[in-house]
């Protein structure tokens, strides 16, 4: 079974500052798909980016962008110029590609404050 | 367009009564999820389904859980003779189909067995 690990529980980054968020995740397949997901206090889950496993250029979305490392199994979230809405759990996930294993993995989240 | 949607937003029951949880997906999205989140085990998987295909139940803890989704649209939780360690957050997700791979949230149920 694939497990998703995020080492830090809790982050805080300098308004206007970079931070990187970090998961690491173990599995047998050569094909799947990795996501960060925001939850802020209202809970809803809200998508922040996405990797292809066979897709070796890493993902950017505005101020996001992840460091996808395969042969590592390191997937890092660096959220630049940090703003005061960006407070919230990040969680990390992997979902296999092939049939029949469609449900997310979820790591256990990190708390990102913001300091203004 | 609409985004996923649950009710009620918050539960509170009794422990040993029966509840029942509801996901309205994103209009034509074909697969529906749900997952709990609770803070000793994180987020975990329950159950999906997609289209008229048997459900995947693989995740549901106990036959105290089950789920149906009717006309391939509203989907609906029910947990029987609720347990304090039920007390959780229910999320609810679609997606347009298996072949397109990103879920879609709803804002959750959170229930509270007293």
């Amino acid at each position: 079974a694939q497990t998703v690990t995020q080492s830090q529980p809790e982050m805080s980054v300098q308004e206007a500052e970079t931070v990187t968020l970090s998961c690491t995740y173990d599995t047998s397949e050569s094909d799947y798909y990795l996501f960060w997901y925001k939850q802020p206090p209202s809970r809803q889950m809200i998508l922040v980016i996405r990797q292809e496993a066979y897709k070796q250029q890493n993902a950017t979305e505005n101020r996001f962008s992840v460091n996808f490392q395969k042969a590592a199994k390191s997937f890092s979230l660096k959220i630049s110029d940090s703003q005061l809405g960006d407070a919230a759990m990040y969680f990390c996930a992997y979902r296999s590609a092939g049939a029949g294993s469609y449900q997310l993995t979820f790591g256990k989240g990190t708390k990102l404050s913001v300091i203004p | 367009g609409a985004g996923v949607s649950q009710s009620p937003s918050n539960k509170v029951t009794e422990k040993g009564k029966d509840v029942e949880l509801r996901c309205d997906p994103i209009s034509g999205h074909t697969a529906l999820y749900w997952y709990r989140q609770s803070l000793g085990q994180g987020l975990e998987f329950l159950i999906y389904f997609q289209g008229n295909s048997a459900p995947d139940k693989s995740g549901l803890p106990s036959d105290r859980f089950s789920a149906e989704r009717t006309g391939g649209s509203v989907s609906t939780l029910t947990i029987q003779r609720t347990q304090q360690e039920d007390s959780a957050v229910y999320l609810c997700a679609s997606s347009p189909g298996l072949a397109t791979d990103t879920q879609y949230f709803g804002p959750g149920t959170r229930l509270t067995v007293l």
